[in-house]
């Protein structure tokens, strides 16, 4: 069974950074695309990062360009997305999902719970 | 503003049919990208519900059905249950710039 398991969410100040992880188990980790999607209250899902397998294609959503990082640690099964200079607009739960499909058809087909990240002073 | 173009609310009665349409443009759905369909309950993680347009991931009733045409596409559910009311997304790919691009979001209230 596929389960992703988001830590690192909490409270941080404008301005602040803040690294989420996202712990992997029951797939071939090292194989499988990932992202990053979030939600913020009241608002629908946003894409937020994504990246392939062996990190060779990365891909940021146009509103954390510059400013997130997502970087993966295949030895751990760990996905992790390092964001600085958080806004407020940036608060939001944010969920690690597992890419299927060929590139650019593919589909979110796990996502984990998710974790509250709140930027506010 | 979202790239993809839902409804923001749908209802229907217990046993009936609804509809909820996906409206993009050149450079997603129009381009020929694939739509995906999404089921959200609050405060839960959100679940694939069709993939590749119109196909089923195992689980998911018969009742849930995608299509595709042209810049838009549609997730039809019927024989309408308590248990459906959640929020429905759509999803495909944009080339410009590279991105996975959502639909706002849909509310589907059970009457």
């Amino acid at each position: 069974e596929v389960q992703l398991l988001e830590s690192g969410g909490g409270l941080v100040q404008p301005g602040g950074s803040r690294s989420l992880s996202c712990a992997a188990s029951g797939f071939t980790f090292s194989s499988s695309d990932m992202g990053w999607v979030r939600q913020a209250p009241g608002k629908g899902l946003e894409w937020v990062s994504a990246l392939s397998g062996n990190s060779y294609y990365i891909y940021y959503a146009d509103s954390v360009k510059g400013r997130f990082t997502i970087f993966r640690d295949n030895s751990r099964n760990t996905l992790y997305l390092q964001m600085n200079s958080l806004r407020a607009d940036d608060t939001a739960v944010y969920y690690c999902a597992k890419l299927v499909g060929a590139p650019r058809r593919q589909q979110f087909d796990s996502w984990g719970q998710g974790t509250l990240v709140t930027v506010s002073s | 503003q979202s790239v993809l173009t839902q409804p923001p609310s749908v209802s229907g009665a217990p046993g009936q049919r609804v509809t909820i349409s996906c409206t993009g443009g050149s450079s997603n759905i129009g381009a020929g990208y694939d739509v995906h369909w999404y089921q959200h309950l609050p405060g839960t993680a959100p679940k694939l519900l069709i993939y590749g347009n119109t196909n089923r991931p195992s689980g998911v009733p018969d009742r849930f059905s995608g299509s595709k045409s042209g810049t838009s596409a549609s997730l039809a559910i019927t024989g309408l249950r308590a248990e459906d009311e959640a929020d429905y997304y759509c999803q495909s790919f944009d080339s410009s710039p590279t991105a996975w691009v959502f639909g706002g979001g849909t509310k589907l209230t059970v009457l």
